[in-house]
């Protein structure tokens, strides 16, 4: 079975600065996926990054970028130049190719954003 | 706005009601998905179905009930309700049921079973 452990309950970043999400998964699949979602307070959850586990090189969106550390089961979010839209909770999630719809998330990290 | 629309909002319910959840999704997407997320647990996964057909049920207990009359359209049937059961119900959907396609979710339902 997936599991996926977010150890940050929560984090806090001042505007302008960087900040790094840690989220380690277990699965003993070769072919899978990782995510990272985003909760606003307004509860939408919204895809943040998306990396493909057989592809080498760490997926970026914009300010957003993970490190995956397949070896280690590692799969942390890297947020730059932090604004105060960030703020919400971070998701990581993971899913199976191949296997059942099931996407296993972690418990989530909360994000303050500091003027 | 991600093209997945929830309704209520907000639901207060005593626990011999019977209410339900509304999602539709506007994506043109063929598998829908119903989530719960209770406070300090991870976003649980609920139902699954794939062109109207339920492929996963995790264990649910029956007084949920799903319906999925369209690809379009997902409910989730509330009866007999626990105090525990009061969480946010999310609602989901992807463009094929595979793993690496990528769900897009609604804004939830915040339940409240008094």
């Amino acid at each position: 079975a997936q599991t996926v452990t977010q150890s940050q309950p929560e984090m806090s970043v001042q505007e302008a600065e960087t900040v790094t999400l840690s989220c380690t998964y277990d699965t003993s699949e070769s072919d899978y996926y990782l995510f990272w979602y985003k909760q606003p307070p307004s509860r939408q959850m919204i895809l943040v990054i998306r990396q493909e586990a057989y592809k080498q090189q760490n997926a970026t969106e914009n300010r957003f970028s993970v490190n995956f550390q397949k070896a280690a089961k590692s799969f942390s979010l890297k947020i730059s130049d932090s604004q105060l839209g960030d703020a919400a909770m971070y998701f990581c999630a993971s899913i199976t190719q191949g296997g059942s719809e099931k996407l296993v998330f972690g418990k989530g990290t909360k994000l303050t954003v500091n003027p | 706005e991600t093209g997945v629309t929830q309704t209520p909002r907000h639901l207060v319910m005593g626990m011999t009601n019977k209410k339900s959840l509304k999602c539709e999704q506007h994506l043109g997407h063929n598998a829908m998905y119903w989530y719960k997320q209770s406070a300090k647990k991870p976003l649980e996964l609920m139902f699954v179905y794939n062109f109207k057909e339920q492929t996963e049920n995790n264990s649910v207990p029956s007084r949920f009930s799903p319906e999925c009359p369209n690809s379009s359209h997902l409910f989730l049937h509330l009866h007999t309700l626990q105090p525990e059961d009061s969480a946010l119900y999310l609602c989901a959907s992807s463009q094929g049921g595979t793993g690496k396609t990528i769900q897009y979710f609604g804004a939830g339902t915040r339940l409240s079973v008094l």
